[in-house]
């Protein structure tokens, strides 16, 4: 059974452009999350979405979003980079919080 | 609101030697409890998880966690620390919708 995929594994942009990450799940699991990782820091929660739905994101601005699509997949948007955004994206999925949460592993996004 | 602590930010420990981390948390209910272990610039693995039943839970690569309800606590133990086992560890919450996360601790091994 595949496990959570993330792409592009790696990612470079400048300042200002936007990216776009992707994740899909586990089959069968309808929540996906989103956590950021700056270097030398744990994780810091962004988005959670489950059945399509945003139900909560982190402390964040509004240029970080991202939707969920019908097959579960998730993709994380960033508009506007700014150097700061440097860091892991690390995308995890779960059965609707009832399970454990299964990571992919990961997005490095360098802005230059 | 739910919270994980972790108090120890790095630890040094010889190999052979045995390791605890400790982890305490801050939740109303039964809480799902996880300890994850990430090796640099890799995602998060799974290594135990508590959801109910016995309070002492085995995991993966010979690890071990005792679920204290009265400390609010979920130590991570190994009797014999491998060289292989320097990484950073997490320890998690679940309510059932999310998960919460400690800062991690990051885990040196000496030869």
């Amino acid at each position: 059974e595949a496990g959570v995929t993330q792409s592009p594994t790696h990612l470079i942009k400048t300042r200002g452009q936007q990216a776009t990450l992707r994740c899909s799940p586990i089959s069968g699991h309808t929540s996906v999350y989103w956590y950021q990782q700056a270097l030398g820091l744990g994780l810091q929660f962004l988005l959670w979405y489950d059945e399509g739905e945003e139900r909560n994101r982190g402390n964040f601005p509004p240029r970080f979003s991202g939707r969920q699509f019908p097959n579960y997949s998730s993709e994380l948007n960033v508009n506007a980079l700014e150097l700061e955004d440097s860091a892991l994206y690390l995308c995890a999925s779960s059965w609707r919080g009832y399970t454990e949460a299964f990571f992919g592993q990961g997005t490095r996004l360098t802005v230059v | 609101a739910q919270s994980v602590t972790q108090p120890d930010i790095h630890i040094t420990v010889s190999e052979g030697a045995s390791l605890e981390l400790r982890c305490n948390y801050s939740y109303g209910a039964t809480p799902y409890l996880f300890w994850y272990v990430q090796s640099p610039g890799q995602g998060l693995q799974l290594l135990l998880k508590y959801f109910s039943g016995d309070t002492l839970v085995q995991g993966i690569k010979g690890f071990e966690a005792e679920f204290k309800r009265s400390q609010s606590s979920f130590n991570l133990r190994k009797p014999s620390v491998h060289w292989s086992d320097a990484a950073e560890y997490f320890c998690a919450v679940g309510d059932g919708n999310q998960f919460y996360f400690g800062t991690g601790t990051s885990l040196t091994v000496i030869p």
